[in-house]
C-alpha cells in the first residue's frame, strides 16, 4: 500500500540541516504528503503535511515539487534527539478511510 | 497528558493465552485506529472505528484478532490464542473527522504503543 520511496538511511551532522527526500511519483490530486517520525520504541510522531504548497511549522519545513512527484522534509538544525526513522506517506483527503500506510522509512542518524 | 493513552505498555504472555489491550483516544476524537508494528517494519494498519462503528476490519490479521469500541470512546484490541508470531508493538491512534471537509483536524495522532511478547 505504501506509495512512496525513501532512502533507507542517512546521516547528518549535529547543527546542520537534515534534508530527507521522498519520491511519490504516482500521487493523486487529492492526496496529501504526510511526514511522521518514530524515535526508538515510541509511537510515530506527526511532523508536518502538505498538499502542494511548501509548509513550515516549529518542527520542520516541507518542500513539495511543482509536479508533486517528490518532496523534501527539512530539519533546519538537527539535534541528537532528531535521530529517528522518518516516514513519508501519501494520504487521501476527504472523510473516507484515509488511513496511513507506512513504508520502511529513512533512518536518520544525527552525528555529534 | 491529553494524548492517546495505551495500556498496558508491556505484556508478556504464554502461547495460547488471550490478551487485551486498551486505548483511550484524544478527547473528542471520533476516529480510532489500530496498527501493528514488528521489528524493522513500519506500522501496519489493522482496523479503525468512527465513533462506535468499525468501518474497516478486513486487515485484521486473523479471526483471532478482534477490536471493539462500544461507547465510541475507548477501544480494546483482543488477541485470542496468542502465537509467537503475534509478538509485536500494537499502536493505537486517533483523529477528528469534521463533516465533509478535509482539514488539518484529520491528522492522526499515535499513542506510545503496547509491546506484546509471546513466549
Amino acid at each position: 500500500d505504501a506509495k512512496t520511496t525513501q532512502p533507507p538511511s542517512m546521516d547528518c551532522a549535529e547543527g546542520r540541516a537534515a534534508n530527507l527526500p521522498c519520491n511519490h511519483s504516482t500521487i493523486s490530486g487529492n492526496e496529501y504528503v504526510y511526514w511522521y517520525r518514530q524515535i526508538h520504541s515510541q509511537g510515530p510522531q506527526y511532523i508536518i503535511h502538505g498538499l502542494k504548497n511548501n509548509e513550515t511549522n516549529e518542527m520542520a519545513s516541507l518542500i513539495i515539487t511543482e509536479d508533486r512527484k517528490s518532496s523534501t522534509l527539512i530539519l533546519p538544525h538537527a539535534t541528537l534527539r532528531d535521530t529517528a526513522v522518518y516516514y513519508c506517506i501519501v494520504r487521501v483527503a476527504g472523510t473516507g478511510a484515509n488511513n496511513l500506510f507506512f513504508g520502511t522509512g529513512t533512518r536518520l542518524t544525527v552525528i555529534p | 497528558d491529553t494524548g492517546v493513552s495505551q495500556n498496558p505498555r508491556h505484556k508478556i504472555t504464554k502461547r495460547g493465552q488471550n490478551v487485551t489491550f486498551r486505548c483511550d483516544p484524544i478527547s473528542e476524537h471520533n476516529r480510532l485506529y489500530w496498527y501493528r508494528q514488528t521489528l524493522g517494519q513500519g506500522p501496519e494498519f489493522l482496523t479503525y472505528f468512527q465513533n462506535e462503528a468499525q468501518l474497516e476490519k478486513s486487515r485484521l490479521l486473523s479471526d483471532r484478532f478482534s477490536a471493539e469500541r462500544p461507547k465510541g470512546s475507548f477501544s480494546t484490541l483482543e488477541i485470542q490464542r496468542t502465537e509467537q508470531g503475534d509478538s509485536a508493538m500494537y499502536l493505537c491512534a486517533s483523529s477528528l473527522i469534521r463533516g465533509q471537509t478535509y482539514s488539518s483536524g484529520n491528522t492522526i495522532y499515535f499513542g506510545e504503543g503496547s509491546w506484546l511478547t509471546v513466549v
